[in-house]
């Protein structure tokens, strides 16, 4: 079975600078998709960033970035320009690329911002 | 477009009472499905639909029952709520063809005393 590690169970960073936060995973698979998902206080899911496990180039999405390392099976967020709003749970996940789309979460990481 | 829609936002049960969670999507995605979120653990899978009429277990199943009778909709029942079942339930949906991308409502907090 497929897990997801994500060891930092708080981060904080200051405002405007930048933070990593770090996922491991564990599959037998060779494609897949890794997800970060980030849940602000209202609750709700918001898809950050995807990876597909078969493209070399790492994926960005404005100020955030990861960093794939698929034989280490690493997967590392970046937040570059940190801000207020990104004061969140952050979430990796794990999907297979065929079959029933089920994701696979690590525990989460708590990102504080100071001002 | 509404996206994923949970009912209620919030609910208290007392052991042994049942209730059914309710989720709707107007997206007309194939795949919907129910994870239970508790602190420390992340989200885990308790139930999944590949279409209506279909549908199989996750990784926490018992306790809930699902079912698919439209695209539409995916409720949740829970049969004899137990504490152990205080969480907070998310609702997801998605296509089979936009992988991997899928919308979650705004979740429903739960708590069994």
């Amino acid at each position: 079975a497929q897990t997801v590690t994500q060891s930092q169970p708080e981060m904080s960073v200051q405002e405007a600078e930048t933070v990593t936060l770090s996922c491991t995973y564990d599959t037998s698979e060779s494609d897949y998709y890794l997800f970060w998902y980030k849940q602000p206080p209202s609750r709700q899911m918001i898809l950050v960033i995807r990876q597909e496990a078969y493209k070399q180039q790492n994926a960005t999405e404005n100020r955030f970035s990861v960093n794939f390392q698929k034989a280490a099976k690493s997967f590392s967020l970046k937040i570059s320009d940190s801000q207020l709003g990104d004061a969140a749970m952050y979430f990796c996940a794990y999907r297979k690329l065929w079959g029933a789309q089920k994701l696979v979460f690590g525990q989460g990481t708590r990102l504080t911002i100071n001002p | 477009n509404a996206g994923v829609t949970q009912t209620p936002k919030f609910q208290v049960l007392k052991t042994g009472q049942s209730m059914t969670l309710q989720c709707a999507q107007d997206m007309n995605h194939e795949y919907m499905s129910w994870y239970r979120q508790d602190p420390g653990m992340g989200l885990r899978l308790i139930h999944y639909s590949v279409g209506a009429g279909i549908t199989d277990q996750g990784e926490v199943p018992n306790g809930y029952n699902v079912s698919r009778s439209t695209t539409e909709d995916f409720p949740l029942r829970l049969l004899s709520a137990a504490p152990s079942q205080t969480s907070v339930y998310f609702c997801a949906s998605s296509f089979f063809r936009e992988a991997g991308i899928a919308f979650f409502g705004q979740g429903t907090r739960l708590t069994v005393v």
